[in-house]
């Protein structure tokens, strides 16, 4: 089975620091590995995914998430935090269900929290 | 990317009664999924409902508690039934198309008091 395990559920940063979010999995096959945001009382918005090919993958509003296979990450990255970025960030993995279709295995999800 | 209608956004119900949400997706898909997410927590797979055939229920959940229905490729609806405050959650719904991945409904927040 799948899992995901995101470190830490809250993490703090300057705006314009750097922000990085932890993701590692677990898979027993070659993943295909999500980063989702969560903006207060919205729904989840997909902010990229890896399914194969290049490791380093751009998605929206300038993140970008690296996959590592030797440790089994997904690290999320973004070079300047802004305000707007405040959120909750989930990572997921794509696993066979009980009713063995591919869906979502999310991890427990990270708040980012950015300050002026 | 598909685009998801759900509704109602959110509702205060009273313990015991039932509610129904309702999906409805601008592209026709094979599978649609229900999620719920707990104050606090990730999401959890409540159900993959394929249209023509039973929901797929994940451990944990039954169809007893949580009916969907799915009748044709657009369109979905779960109902929370007799409802309890341990209920209280944000319900969403999920399509995957090709290429696309994941894309989620913007939720159904409820109250049960």
């Amino acid at each position: 089975a799948q899992s995901v395990t995101q470190l830490g559920s809250h993490v703090s940063v300057s705006e314009g620091a750097l922000v990085l979010l932890r993701c590692n999995y677990s898979s027993s096959v070659p993943p295909y590995l999500f980063w989702y945001v969560q903006y207060p009382n919205q729904g989840l918005q997909l902010l990229l995914k890896y399914t194969t090919g290049a490791t380093l993958v751009k998605g929206i509003n300038g993140f970008e998430a690296e996959f590592k296979k030797s440790e089994t990450s997904f690290h999320l990255t973004k070079p300047s935090a802004h305000m707007s970025d405040a959120a909750e960030y989930f990572c997921a993995v794509s696993a066979s269900s009980f009713s063995g279709y591919s869906t979502l295995t999310f991890g427990k999800g990270t708040m980012l929290l950015v300050s002026p | 990317s598909a685009v998801i209608s759900q509704k109602p956004s959110r509702d205060i119900c009273q313990r015991g009664t039932s509610l129904t949400i309702q999906c409805q997706v601008d592209s026709q898909v094979t599978m649609m999924f229900w999620y719920r997410q707990q104050p606090g927590q990730s999401l959890t797979l409540i159900a993959t409902a394929n249209q023509g055939s039973e929901a797929t229920y994940e451990s944990g959940f039954v169809i007893d508690k949580f009916p969907i229905s799915r009748p044709n490729l657009t369109f979905s609806t779960l109902t929370v039934s007799n409802m309890s405050p341990e209920d209280s959650s944000i319900y969403l719904c999920s399509v995957e198309l090709q290429g696309s991945g994941y894309t989620f409904g913007s939720g159904t927040r409820l109250t049960v008091v």
